[in-house]
């Protein structure tokens, strides 16, 4: 079965610092993806960042960034220069591939509040 | 808007009475997903339709929740028969089969209360 854990419950930072969140996953399949979605006070899950297991580069795309290291299973991301309009909660992703639909098993959520 | 659609936004209720809520996929997308999510938790999985079949679903789904997409356009989440326990944000999901591992676009969610 897999599994998706987020070991912090909440960040508190001020703005212009950087937040880490960190995940760690747990799945019998060789090929899956990883997703990280931000969940604002509306409601609406935002997509922000999708990773497939046969790519371990780390990338870069505006603040974000993630970390995906496969011998440890951890999947982790980071906002720079946090902006208090990133405060939300953070979800970590994973997903089988195709045979499964692509259903998300998410982890418990990172809450992150940016003070100005 | 070419986003995922869901109605109601909100939903208060009385414990035995049955409610319908609606989600409206992006237009091109073959594949919905419906999840739940409990007030500190992450959502998770109840059921999905690729097209009108719907290919799986959750032990989570007891036979008091039923949904249905018929065409393969909209879709309609019911529960019979409402207990306290089902009080939770009903969130609706759509992506396209056409590329491997594609994300997951999500509605606002519906947010059910059962008094």
């Amino acid at each position: 079965a897999q599994k998706v854990t987020q070991a912090q419950t909440e960040i508190s930072v001020v703005e212009k610092e950087d937040v880490t969140l960190d995940c760690v996953y747990e799945t019998r399949d060789t090929t899956y993806y990883l997703f990280w979605y931000k969940q604002p006070p509306s409601g609406e899950l935002v997509f922000l960042i999708r990773r497939n297991s046969f790519d371990e580069q780390n990338e870069i795309s505006g603040r974000y960034s993630w970390n995906f290291q496969k011998s440890t299973s951890s999947f982790n991301f980071t906002i720079t220069a946090s902006q208090v309009v990133d405060s939300a909660v953070y979800f970590c992703a994973l997903s089988e591939m195709e045979a499964a639909g692509n259903k998300l098993t998410f982890g418990g959520g990172t809450r992150v509040l940016v003070k100005p | 808007d070419t986003g995922v659609s869901q109605d109601p936004r909100h939903k208060i209720t009385k414990r035995g009475q049955n409610v319908t809520f609606r989600c409206d996929p992006i237009s091109e997308h073959n594949r919905l997903y419906w999840y739940r999510q409990t007030l500190g938790q992450g959502p998770e999985f109840l059921t999905y339709f690729q097209n009108e079949a719907q290919l799986e679903k959750s032990r989570l789904l007891s036979d008091r929740f039923s949904a249905e997409r018929p065409k393969g356009s909209f879709s309609t989440l019911e529960i019979q028969r409402t207990e306290q326990g089902d009080s939770a944000m009903y969130l609706c999901a759509s992506s396209t089969r056409d590329r491997d591992g594609t994300e997951a676009f999500f509605g606002q969610g519906t947010r059910l209360t059962v008094v």
